[in-house]
């Protein structure tokens, strides 16, 4: 299994701030990696896919980069309704693996 | 816009075999894979498996021997069963669709997630 990993596990940040999440996987997947953003109690939301492409309605402060093995996103300007956490995902082959989340919390 | 809702028993003991089935609305099972999906409390994300309209499947190895999902294009519902559960297999389980942006290359993403349901085992 390609096993992914997120950094930070948590992050403190505040309103306005812009924040990076970094996330590595264990071989080169190429550009086969997605983020998806879960608020408490809801399913996940997908933000980006292929590494870099923002989903339809996604606000455009989100955005991603990356390809290989290293993998980031970026939110240029934190807004209230961002504070969540974060999980990217490999679909270069199944299993399909997430990496651990990062959990974005108030300063 | 196609929107997903999930059913089935939140609650049960070990031993017992999890069955949960996953409408699709606004949208066709064809063209397109379904998957399960489950987050244990507090943890991350672990993709169980999934079915196409034509009913092939694929697993994750480590569930492979117990998870069976099948489909039923009449109805436009897929299925997950899960036999021998245990404490470990507590957890919210999603169903989502995963979406193949073909560009020559396959590229697969989960687009649209049911809302989930807890299942408790506990004796």
């Amino acid at each position: 299994d390609i096993q992914m990993t997120q950094s930070p596990s948590s992050l403190p940040a505040s309103v306005g701030d812009r924040v990076t999440i970094t996330c590595r996987a264990s071989q080169s997947i190429s550009s086969y990696l997605n983020w998806y953003q879960q608020k408490k109690g809801k399913a996940p939301k997908l933000l980006i896919y292929t590494a870099s492409s923002l989903q339809r309605g996604v606000p455009s402060r989100f955005s991603g980069s990356g390809s290989g093995t290293d993998f980031t996103l970026t939110i240029s300007s934190l807004q209230p309704e961002d504070f969540a956490a974060y999980y990217c995902q490999q679909s270069y082959s199944t299993p399909y693996t997430f990496g651990q989340g990062t959990k974005l919390e108030i300063k | 816009q196609v929107q997903l809702q999930q059913w089935g028993a939140g609650l049960l003991k070990p031993s017992e075999t999890l069955s949960l089935t996953c409408a699709v609305y606004g949208g066709s099972l064809s063209g397109y894979y379904w998957s399960w999906i489950r987050q244990p409390p507090g943890k991350g994300l672990e993709w169980i498996g999934e079915i196409n309209h034509s009913g092939n499947t694929n697993y994750n190895p480590s569930l492979k021997s117990r998870v069976t999902i099948s489909i039923d294009t009449s109805k436009n519902q897929f299925s997950l069963k899960l036999g021998s559960v245990t404490a470990a297999d507590t957890a919210v389980y999603y169903c989502a669709r995963v979406f193949d942006l073909y560009t020559g290359y396959d590229y697969f993403y989960f687009d649209y997630w049911g809302q989930g349901t807890l299942l408790t085992v506990s004796s």
